[in-house]
């Protein structure tokens, strides 16, 4: 049974910290998400990727979030300097996409992560 | 500013009755049209995915779309108490970006 995986799974980490998350996709899949979750927020595309390039990071805070696909097999997601304000769940996805047309998004089970 | 709207909720619906979920889309080039259900401290799941007007059954689950207005919708038949959950509509435009509503909480009393 194919699964995406996180790691952490929670985190808590000091303000002024550094925070890397990491997520495995599906073997086969071309598309990779970073989403944030909040309560307030809901869910929040950070950025993508398809065949490990960057398609957007749009909806990340460039001075201090970063993401990266170094191979096939993971993807990271870093936050540095960490501020209580990034404190949500972290939820990677991968999905397969053709053409124009995608078949949705495998979502792993997320990071939660609490920034005191 | 693309988006997607969904009703909140909650949406109460008793246990064997019909739950309606309904969303719409602003982005006209959207393509793929998604649903997906997330229990309370998990993860989203996929349920569906739609591509073309008219309907779409898997099981109970039957998703609709209709592109001139802008409209897409998932019909639970028979729903059961193990079907709450928010359920999160998706449309995936043009350069494969994926915007999320923010979801709808529904409740299915026994």
């Amino acid at each position: 049974d194919a699964r995406v995986t996180q790691t952490p799974r929670h985190k808590v980490t000091e303000m002024g910290q550094e925070v890397t998350m990491r997520c495995q996709p599906i073997l086969g899949h071309n598309t990779v998400f970073w989403y944030r979750q909040t309560m307030m927020q809901g869910l929040e595309l950070l950025a993508y990727f398809r065949n490990r390039a960057p398609l957007d990071d749009s909806g990340m805070p460039k001075d201090r979030f970063s993401a990266e696909m170094p191979d096939a097999t993971l993807a990271t997601l870093k936050i540095q300097p960490s501020e209580p304000r990034d404190s949500a769940v972290y939820f990677c996805a991968s999905g397969l996409v053709s053409g124009s047309l995608g078949t949705g998004q495998y979502f792993g089970p997320g990071t939660r992560l609490t920034v005191t | 500013q693309k988006e997607v709207e969904q009703n909140s909720g909650p949406l109460s619906v008793p246990e064997g009755a019909i739950a309606s979920l309904n969303c719409t889309y602003s982005d006209r080039g959207s393509q793929s049209f998604f649903w997906y259900r997330q229990y309370s401290g998990k993860s989203p799941e996929l349920i569906m995915f739609i591509y073309s007007n008219g309907d779409k059954e898997d099981g109970r689950f039957t998703a609709q779309l209709n592109k001139a207005s802008q409209y897409v919708s998932l019909l639970i038949r028979d729903s059961q108490p193990s079907d709450s959950a928010t359920y999160l509509c998706a449309a995936h435009t043009g350069g494969f970006k994926t915007i999320f509503g923010a979801g709808t909480r529904l409740f299915v009393k026994a």
